[in-house]
């Protein structure tokens, strides 16, 4: 298994642009999440999914688009980016509850993103 | 709102020394409690998940502990290495939706 890649690993981009971060995970894993890091913010939840064609805000929503046509893929669209939105961003994976029990979340290697 | 504290920041120790990081959270109400560890430039690496059932979890040198009552969380690092200087990273699971509220890390540094 390839787990959870991202791409790219590194954009610069010009204010106003578009823009779509890839995720795809071959776990078979229902859950799948979105954050962002920045320094002395830590990791903030942008957008996440329950399944395929299931998904919700999270903490920090705004100025980002999410869909999840298909289980294994859930791309992050910057409409319009601002500077504002220069960050690490990582895609996270989970089978989710197991009964009771919530699993592990496998992570991506992360994409750098600077905005201009 | 769910919030997760991290004390030290950062902590700088010599090799063989062991240390305690601390990980504390506003509402006990969780499904579970991870501790990561991320390298400069890289991505998470899950070390240790303790369910809100559990009290603590062990792997190698590594021992978390869960205190659900009171908010607290340890990572117990043994006979630290060179290896093990990283930042560690908290976070608790209270949505239900494996999404994951983070502190903010501790950066730890072990000198050879």
């Amino acid at each position: 298994n390839a787990g959870v890649t991202q791409t790219p690993k590194f954009q610069v981009l010009k204010t106003g642009q578009s823009m779509t971060l890839q995720c795809a995970q071959d776990m078979n894993h229902e859950y799948m999440s979105w954050y962002r890091q920045d320094p002395g913010m830590g990791l903030r939840l942008i957008h996440y999914s329950v399944g395929a064609g299931i998904t919700d805000q999270g903490e920090v929503p705004n100025g980002y688009n999410v869909s999840r046509s298909t289980t294994e893929d859930f791309p992050l669209r910057l409409l319009s980016a601002a500077p504002s939105q220069t960050s690490v961003y990582f895609c996270a994976s989970s089978p989710g509850l197991a009964g009771a029990i919530q699993e592990t979340q496998y992570f991506g290697p992360g994409t750098r993103l600077l905005v201009l | 709102k769910q919030e997760v504290t991290q004390i030290p920041a950062a902590l700088s120790v010599p090799e063989g020394e062991n240390l305690v990081l601390n990980c504390s959270f506003t509402d006990s109400a969780i499904y579970n409690l991870q501790w990561f560890r991320q390298d400069p430039g890289k991505g998470l690496t899950s070390l240790l998940l303790i369910q809100s059932s559990q009290r603590e979890q062990t792997s190698g040198r590594l021992n978390a502990s869960l205190d659900k009552s009171s908010g607290r969380s340890t990572l117990y690092i043994a006979a630290s290495q060179p290896g093990d200087s990283a930042t560690y990273l908290c976070a608790v699971e209270s949505s239900g939706y494996s999404t994951l509220t983070f502190g903010k890390g501790t950066m730890l540094l072990v000198s050879p």
